[in-house]
């Protein structure tokens, strides 16, 4: 089956350390998104990479930091630098360059002690 | 600045009931994304266009470009069609996306 899956569902880490959500594709998508969910406010976006090697700072990117080694493989790592990390965090694929619908995952809650 | 607003942000109906969720955007935006989200977190997309209307089962999603609103449509509601609605303004060069804050719907038996 094709789609998107994020490891782990839940995951809980002490304040100052360092995180890295995982999110992988077997769908071919070029383009790749992370967004950040918090209660009463819409999805935000962090970073989306449209091509491998390659990725742009989206709205609220201060505190994060990515990678887009392969096709599939987008993680995402929350830095210590991240004030409020504590969230709930989606991943999101899109086939090719133009207007097509994207593809979520499951989605990873972070919840920082 | 591409925005999104969505009304209601809570909608309680009963079996049966015709349901209405309205998606207003700005200039901007070239597309709509009508996405579903159940409790458990993860999102489903239901539509995206970008003119016209689309159905799917018992939803409908309508978008009127010239006065930039968009619908969503459920008729014969189910309590299984309780979630929160999400619409999606898509523009830009690089296909961002914008959300709305979304509409939790409860569908009671």
């Amino acid at each position: 089956d094709g789609g998107i899956t994020q490891s782990p569902k839940y995951l809980f880490r002490k304040e100052g350390q360092n995180v890295t959500l995982s999110c992988e594709q077997n769908l071919n998508h070029d383009a790749m998104y992370w967004y950040r969910q918090d209660p009463g406010q819409g999805l935000r976006l962090i970073y989306y990479s449209q091509i491998v090697n390659d990725f742009q700072k989206g709205d609220i990117a201060e505190g994060y930091s990515v990678s887009r080694e392969k096709k599939e493989s987008f993680p995402l790592t929350v830095t210590s630098a991240q004030k409020n990390p504590t969230a709930f965090y989606l991943c999101a694929s899109m086939a090719g360059y133009s207007y097509n619908e994207q593809f979520f995952g499951p989605g990873t809650r972070l919840t920082v002690l | 600045k591409n925005e999104v607003e969505q009304s209601p942000q809570n909608l309680t109906a009963q079996e049966g009931e015709f349901i209405t969720i309205n998606c207003s955007y700005s200039v901007g935006i070239s597309a709509l994304h009508w996405l579903q989200q159940h409790p458990g977190g993860g999102i489903v997309s239901l539509f995206m266009l970008s003119s016209g209307k689309k159905k799917h089962g018992r939803l409908i999603a309508t978008i009127n470009i010239q006065e930039k609103h968009s619908s969503l449509h459920i008729t014969a509601s189910h309590p299984r069609d309780s979630a929160v609605y999400i619409c999606a303004g898509l523009g830009g060069s690089n296909y961002k996306l914008t959300f709305g804050k979304g509409t939790l719907l409860t569908v009671n038996p």
